[in-house]
């Protein structure tokens, strides 16, 4: 039972241009969500996290939205660079962030030079 | 500031085996957290430990144990190793309740 899902195992895109992420939940208790950012051979590094009382949160060039009601979360990232390219993990807590966190399978991303 | 250290970088065991891993978290972290990635899928929790003692415990079988010790490093022991034991091991740690967790670069555990 996949209470994190990430649909889109892929997404291409031009360097400069935005890319959307996008992952849904099925735990309403769920109340803290982040990503996470991966490439070969190292371990995820903390891009961004938002609690579920906000329905945004920018930093730099990277902004996660959350949609309660639609269980759903996205990370848009503008613009951009190849240096983005790695495999994007979507992840929740029901307990503030540093407990127990539910992974989706992530999405790699190609960024285009 | 030093990382998030694991240890060994790769393992290579033989079904039946036991194998001991190591974390040592970030200066200042008193949370440890592991998780197993397997090839294609979202790291999975195993355990956290806050304060050395166990706070949390995942869907894993009883051959999966840890510990925290006094400086706050961890290790994870897996008993009776079985082929679907290989994967990568994460740790992540974290100051306290209520914030990120920073990951270590993980184990490669393959189990033959």
């Amino acid at each position: 039972d996949q209470q994190v899902k990430q649909n889109s195992p892929s997404l291409s895109v031009q360097e400069g241009r935005i890319s959307i992420l996008n992952c849904d939940y099925t735990n309403s208790m769920f109340d803290y969500f982040l990503w996470y950012k991966k490439y070969p051979a190292e371990g995820p590094t903390f891009l961004i996290s938002i609690s579920s009382i906000k329905d945004k949160n920018e930093d730099g060039r990277f902004t996660v939205f959350l949609n309660k009601s639609a269980k759903h979360l996205s990370l848009h990232i503008v613009p951009s660079q190849p240096g983005d390219s790695a495999v994007y993990f979507c992840a929740a807590s029901a307990q503030g962030g540093s407990e127990k966190l539910v992974f989706g399978k992530g999405t790699k991303l190609t960024v285009n030079p | 500031d030093a990382g998030v250290t694991q240890s060994p970088t790769h393992l290579i065991k033989t079904r039946g085996q036991q194998v001991t891993l190591r974390c040592s978290p970030i200066s200042g972290h008193k949370s440890v957290s592991w998780y197993q990635q397997v090839l294609g899928q979202g790291p999975q929790f195993i355990f956290q430990y806050y304060e050395k003692e166990e706070r949390g415990r995942g869907n894993f079988p009883d051959r999966f144990s840890a510990r925290q010790f006094p400086n706050y490093s961890s290790e994870l022991n897996v008993n009776a190793l079985l082929l679907g034991d290989s994967a990568l091991y994460l740790c992540a740690s974290a100051p306290g309740q209520g914030v990120e967790q920073f990951f270590g670069p993980g184990t490669r555990l393959t189990v033959l």
